[in-house]
Formats: structure tokens, sequence, C-alpha cells
């Protein structure tokens, strides 16, 4: 079982580049998100989506955007990349009501 | 808007000693989670608990829910290194549909010889 897979694990970007974050589920799960996470932060919610074709933002949308075309994929792009998008980025899945699958992150440095 | 706190945020016990961490929201809810996470990995699921008075228990981890007080506890007994991670609690608003989960900021627990 795969489960929750993220891709990449390591990602270095400079300023003002672009990049996707990769998420694909294999459980079928309706629910989907995006959470970054800072040190001593918690988690905070990027983007979310209920099903293929529908997306919502979260807490902290700005500067990411998302697409879900697929029930499986949920890729997460970064445009122009600031610093302050240096963070660990987790994928998770869900079905109804209930708790979360998380991916294993993706560490990004923005430099 | 939910708000989710946990306390305390650091705490450092000895092994073999009990303690609890506490987690407070501000909203209705009927459904609460607690996750470990492990220095640079991600989040495990360790309770779900779906209803007032709820109580789950593994090994020497047990958390229990009391949604009049918007109140849930993980009580550690007899800790041992192995538990030395961070832990998160986390809340929807089932009334309102399928919500994205709000987290607290984790409780590092740190158990020392």
């Amino acid at each position: 079982n795969a489960g929750v897979t993220q891709t990449p694990k390591f990602r270095i970007l400079k300023i003002g580049q672009s990049m996707t974050l990769q998420c694909t589920q294999d459980m079928n799960h309706n629910y989907m998100y995006w959470y970054r996470q800072d040190p001593g932060m918690g988690l905070k919610l990027i983007y979310y989506s209920v099903g293929a074709g529908i997306t919502d933002k979260g807490e902290v949308p700005n500067g990411y955007n998302v697409s879900r075309s697929t029930t499986e994929d949920f890729p997460l792009r970064l445009e122009l990349a600031a610093p302050s998008q240096t963070s660990v980025y987790f994928c998770a899945s869900s079905p109804v009501g209930s708790g979360y699958t998380f991916g294993s992150g993706t560490r990004l440095t923005v430099v | 808007e939910l708000k989710v706190e946990q306390n305390p945020l650091f705490l450092s016990m000895q092994e073999g000693k009990n303690y609890t961490i506490y987690c407070n929201y501000s909203t209705t809810s009927d459904r609460l989670y607690w996750y470990r996470q492990d220095p640079g990995k991600s989040l495990e699921s360790l309770f779900v608990l779906l209803s007032n008075g709820a109580v789950k228990q593994e090994g020497r981890l047990m958390a229990s829910l009391d949604t009049k007080a918007r109140l849930s506890t993980l009580h550690i007994t007899a800790a041992v290194h192995d538990l030395s991670a961070t832990y998160f609690c986390a809340v929807d608003t089932v009334n309102s549909g399928n919500t994205p989960l709000v987290f607290g900021k984790g409780t590092r627990l740190s158990v020392i010889a």
C-alpha cells in the first residue's frame, strides 16, 4: 500500500523560481489537503479539495495554487518563490468524516 | 474561527514518570484526533475520539475527550525514551461537514533517563 506519496522529498529553490509539489494517493479518498509546517507553529492549511474539480483556500493560500483533475492527484504550485515559503509541506488525504493519512513531506528551502 | 491550544508546548520528563498533555479548542466539535511526529518524519495517527467521554488507550498513552469542556487530554504513564516525539491534537467541526482539521502547535516531549 503506497498511501500518500509526495515528491520531491527535498528541494532548494532560488527566489522567484517556480515549482510544483506532487501528491498522489491510492486510497480513493475524496478529500485531500496541503499543509505547511513551520518550526513551533503546528500545521497551517494552504488549500484543500473535497473531490475532483473542487478546491478551496485554507488559512495561508497566498503564493500557492492547486488543481484537482483526478481523485488521485493534488499538486501544489508555487509561483515566484519567496524566502517566507521555506517550510515543510505535507499532503494528506481522508475519506469523509475520518482522520488523515499524511505523506512523508517535502522540505523546501528558498534562497 | 476554530482555535486549538495545546499545553505545555515543551515537556521534559524523566523515565518512569506520569504526565498529561492538554488540548483545548474554542468551538463545538465532536471529533478530535491525536497525532505523533518523530523528528524529520511525517505525522502518524494515534487516536480518534468521536464522542463525549470517549477514552482510547494504546500502550502507555491514553486519550480522552470532554466535549462539554472542549478539552482533550493525552496521559502518559511511566514514560519511556521511545515516547520522545512531538504530539499534535487536531479538531474538525463536523457539524459543518468534513471541514479540514485545525491543528494545535504541538507538544514536544523529551523523555530523559
